[in-house]
């Protein structure tokens, strides 16, 4: 089942702070973050795995609450590259190990 | 390193045409996905292999597409005959074992008309 990102898009200014959430149904092994800027391929940020941690990339983090399933990527300061399309990809593990489904993806705009 | 090789990047076929998209993973990664990419339906995974050995195939949309590893170096995905609806971006995505992400190849955007 296909984990739920909110929200669906977002518009900021440069230096604005955003955060976008994936929430999933089942038990999840781990929770990963990519970007794709229009016309290319998805790009790899971040992996979190369950045990609830957090990580940080730059001005880019992100946090995992293994008991609610809900994950959350925080990203400060914006810059104009940071514009593009946030997918979180979930994990549940076991027999379905390496496997990811992916979110609907929200579009982050950042204007000057 | 020159990561996860596609080809072809552009494909315009005719409906009912055989299509053939192929992939070059990054060696070391044991793992190898197939996903499309639609507006409508967003990343779907198709299949998976692991070592070369398909996992997971419950994505295949239809008895028209299959995929194959026949070695760690190489896979393709076919769809035979195509359909206009098999209009999508085309992704194929290595992993290795670990904790690591996935790295994705540019991407065959095909177009059945």
């Amino acid at each position: 089942q296909q984990p739920v990102q909110s929200p669906q898009a977002v518009i900021l200014r440069e230096g604005e702070d955003a955060v976008i959430n994936c929430s999933s149904s089942k038990a999840l092994y781990s929770v990963h973050w990519y970007r794709q800027k229009h016309g290319e391929a998805p790009v790899f940020l971040m992996i979190l795995l369950k045990g609830g941690e957090q990580k940080g990339h730059d001005k880019i983090s992100a946090s995992f609450n293994e008991k609610k399933q809900q994950s959350s990527l925080y990203l400060t300061a914006s810059q104009l590259s940071y514009s593009g399309t946030y997918f979180c990809g979930t994990e549940v593990g076991g027999t379905s190990y390496g496997k990811l489904t992916f979110g609907q993806g929200t579009i982050l705009t950042v204007h000057p | 390193d020159a990561g996860v090789i596609q080809s072809p990047r552009h494909e315009v076929t005719e409906m009912g045409q055989e299509v053939t998209l192929r992939c070059k993973p990054i060696s070391g990664h044991d793992y190898l996905f197939w996903y499309r990419q639609t507006m409508m339906r967003g990343l779907e995974l198709l299949i998976y292999f692991n070592n070369n050995v398909p996992i997971d195939d419950s994505g295949m949309p239809e008895d028209r597409f299959s995929a194959k590893m026949p070695n760690a170096s190489f896979s393709t995905l076919k769809i035979q005959p195509s359909e206009p609806r098999d209009s999508a971006v085309y992704f194929c995505a290595g992993r290795g074992q670990g904790a690591g992400g996935y790295t994705f190849g540019s991407g065959t955007r095909l177009t059945v008309v």
